[in-house]
């Protein structure tokens, strides 16, 4: 089985501000790990992903992830926060023994206040 | 565009009549996924296909759900009976191989 918890609804942070989404996960395997962006009555849009290698991956707009394997953890960072970076994000996971489909979490909605 | 185009964005049914979504995904893309998605919720996986062959069903909400994919091109969700609970929005994406998922836009189904 897999899942994936976002414990947060909602992140607040001011523009300029350095941002943080956090994402756990849990599965029977090696990880695959993504983050998602929907924008208001729009489809899900990819932004990053771990497959393997180096832990810092990094993706679109200036989005970035740490995996860390022992904290089970693959939080979304990004140095400094734009007004149009508020939307929903959705963390997913997949693995081999699920056969790759994708389990995302309940979202968090980020706010940046200008 | 080469996007995954879902049609329609929008479908308004009364309850008990049968309506199909339709998915074109981005072209050869082996894998087809449906979604579903609830207010405040993320997306709820369904069932999805390799090329023609739909590997998950059980996923299924009901057995009035179904879904195909005839020739592993373009894919159709098919909801009878329809309920005011089955109103939400149904995503389908695509990938070519076991990684990333592209969506696209939804289709927001409302049963009054």
């Amino acid at each position: 089985a897999q899942s994936v918890a976002q414990p947060e609804d909602q992140v607040n942070v001011a523009e300029g501000n350095p941002l943080t989404v956090k994402c756990t996960y849990s599965v029977s395997g090696n990880p695959y790990l993504f983050w998602y962006v929907q924008y208001p009555n729009r489809g899900l849009q990819f932004l990053l992903k771990y497959i393997t290698g180096d832990n810092l991956v990094k993706g679109s707009y200036g989005f970035e992830a740490e995996f860390n394997k022992s904290q089970t953890s693959f939080h979304l960072k990004k140095p400094s926060a734009l007004v149009s970076d508020s939307a929903l994000y959705f963390c997913a996971v997949s693995y081999p023994g699920g056969s790759y489909i994708p389990t995302f979490g309940r979202g968090t909605s980020l706010i940046v206040h200008p | 565009d080469t996007g995954v185009s879902q049609n329609p964005r929008h479908k308004i049914t009364k309850r008990g009549q049968n309506v199909t979504f339709r998915c074109d995904p981005i072209s050869e893309h082996n894998r087809l996924y449906w979604y579903r998605q609830t207010l405040g919720q993320g997306p709820e996986f369904l069932t999805y296909f390799q090329n023609e062959a739909q590997l998950e069903k059980s996923r299924l909400l009901s057995d009035r759900f179904s879904a195909e994919r005839p020739k592993g091109s373009f894919s159709t969700l098919e909801i009878q009976r329809t309920e005011q609970g089955d109103s939400a929005m149904y995503l389908c994406a695509s990938s070519p191989r076991a990684v990333e998922a592209f969506f696209g836009q939804g289709t927001r189904l409302t049963v009054v």
